[in-house]
């Protein structure tokens, strides 16, 4: 693979159910990156992480959790989805830790969930 | 707070010429990107202005003004291929990357 992948590529899931949404880079990027995109919103930060071991919240981060075992793997967690979940995600890498190596993100193809 | 206003939807002519304008209020400024994101797909990098003027890399162009806190995204020769959206974001004090909803541009024959 080169790039970065995301799995399901979507996903019907019942009120309540737990999902896990998986991606994974093979550039060694540094940071990764979980977004949400809504029509007339743009894209939202969930989580981030800036390094292997570490992750930090974004700006919507209630009801996602990550983590980040190694530097490849980045998934999201939603605990107990609800319909307001219903969105598209999108899996982000950047190669550097400051300024534009940080900043300049590669996207992977996304993952459209919907919440019944 | 922060914000990022751009136009919502843009229409121009195959072969035209076209400006996305993109205005910004972040605390901090380390930088301004265009990312093209076409319809069912991931967004993907255009462009990057950090200082003043003018940036152009083939068909598209893109310039910042940071005293206004303006950035245009300027298309030439329009083809077909182009009708996308173009969004804005912003990278603030903290290097968090603030998006704007994006500009969808449809390209008629």
């Amino acid at each position: 693979i080169a790039g970065i992948t995301q799995a399901p590529t979507s996903q019907i899931l019942a009120a309540g159910r737990r999902m896990t949404l998986r991606c994974t880079q093979d550039m060694r990027h540094n940071a990764m990156y979980w977004y949400r995109q809504d029509l007339g919103l743009g894209l939202r930060l969930i989580h981030y992480s800036n390094t292997a071991g570490t992750t930090g919240k974004g700006e919507v981060p209630d009801g996602y959790s990550v983590s980040r075992a190694n530097t490849d793997d980045f998934p999201l967690t939603l605990a107990s989805a609800v319909p307001s979940q219903t969105s598209v995600y999108f899996c982000a890498s950047s190669p550097g830790t400051s300024g534009r190596e940080y900043n300049e993100q590669f996207f992977g193809p996304g993952t459209r969930l919907t919440v019944l | 707070g922060q914000n990022i206003d751009q136009p919502t939807e843009m229409t121009a002519t195959e072969g035209a010429i076209v400006q996305i304008n993109c205005t910004y209020q972040t605390s901090g400024f380390n930088g301004l990107f265009w990312y093209q994101q076409h319809a069912g797909e991931a967004p993907t990098f255009l462009s990057y202005n950090v200082l003043d003027g003018l940036e152009e890399k083939g068909r598209f162009s893109s310039f910042l003004s940071r005293s206004k806190g303006y950035s245009y995204l300027l298309l030439k020769e329009l083809q077909m291929k182009d009708s996308a959206s173009y969004l804005c974001a912003v990278s603030d004090s903290n290097y968090q990357l603030i998006w704007g909803a994006g500009t969808k541009l449809i390209i008629k024959p």
